[in-house]
């Protein structure tokens, strides 16, 4: 079935640092892919999408382009602030065989130091 | 933005008792409403999914009789977790899906944070 693998956190970075958290899929068909974020207390909120190949989803500095030759959509934003330490997540929309339901990757922790 | 909210955030209970979760929608109607649940270091594992009106459709694997899910209006549906075991405790999210809303149009609870002892 359709699955969503997420690199293991926690990721810890310096403040201005570059943030990549690498999501691959196994889908079939061509599902569309998202990002979701989680801040502590909170519940997952869209960060961005993207619904066909090659299309680049973008949101307050984060962007993920969907590569489908590699599978792929990694999440980058050239320079992170402390106020971005949540848990992300990447999710695909299923296929017609999964009913178009949401399926979720493990998250991936991430903490910003100043 | 639109809001989800859940009822408890925490709550610990016996096992064998039942605890009731509550998932709101405050500032607008759902007809569909969905149960996640998320063990630790894992991925949010749909329970099922709720329609307004209508009986909930579970995931396979998932015992219909001991997690009994109702959405008895449009802005509000529960999760019973019933004769509760360890092995049930579990963070559970519940997401609200607007009318007209994609399946990806979810907005999501905070969450409940469920022990059993």
């Amino acid at each position: 079935g359709d699955s969503v693998t997420q690199m293991e956190g926690p990721v810890t970075l310096s403040e201005e640092a570059f943030l990549t958290i690498n999501c691959t899929y196994t889908a079939t068909g061509y599902p569309s892919l998202f990002w979701y974020v989680q801040y502590p207390g909170e519940g997952l909120q869209l960060l961005l999408k993207a619904t066909k190949a090659d299309d680049k989803g973008s949101n307050k500095g984060f962007e993920a382009t969907y590569r489908k030759e590699t599978t792929s959509f990694h999440l980058e934003k050239g320079s992170v602030q402390v106020s971005d330490s949540a848990v992300y997540f990447c999710a695909l929309k299923g296929t017609y065989n999964q009913g178009g339901k949401l399926i979720f990757g493990q998250g991936t922790e991430l903490s910003v130091k100043p | 933005g639109a809001v989800v909210s859940q009822h408890p955030s925490r709550v610990i209970c016996k096992s064998g008792t039942s605890v009731k979760i509550e998932c709101r929608s405050l500032d607008f109607q759902a007809t569909t409403m969905f149960w996640y649940r998320q063990f630790p270091k894992q991925s949010l594992m749909l329970m099922a999914t709720s329609n307004e009106g209508s009986k909930a459709t579970y995931e396979q694997g998932v015992e219909k009789d001991k997690f009994l899910i109702n959405h008895a209006s449009l802005t509000l549906s529960t999760l019973t977790v019933t004769s509760a075991h360890p092995e049930d405790s579990s963070f559970y999210i519940c997401s609200a899906r607007p009318p007209g809303g994609s399946s990806y149009e979810q907005y999501f609870g905070p969450g409940t944070r469920l022990t059993v002892t």
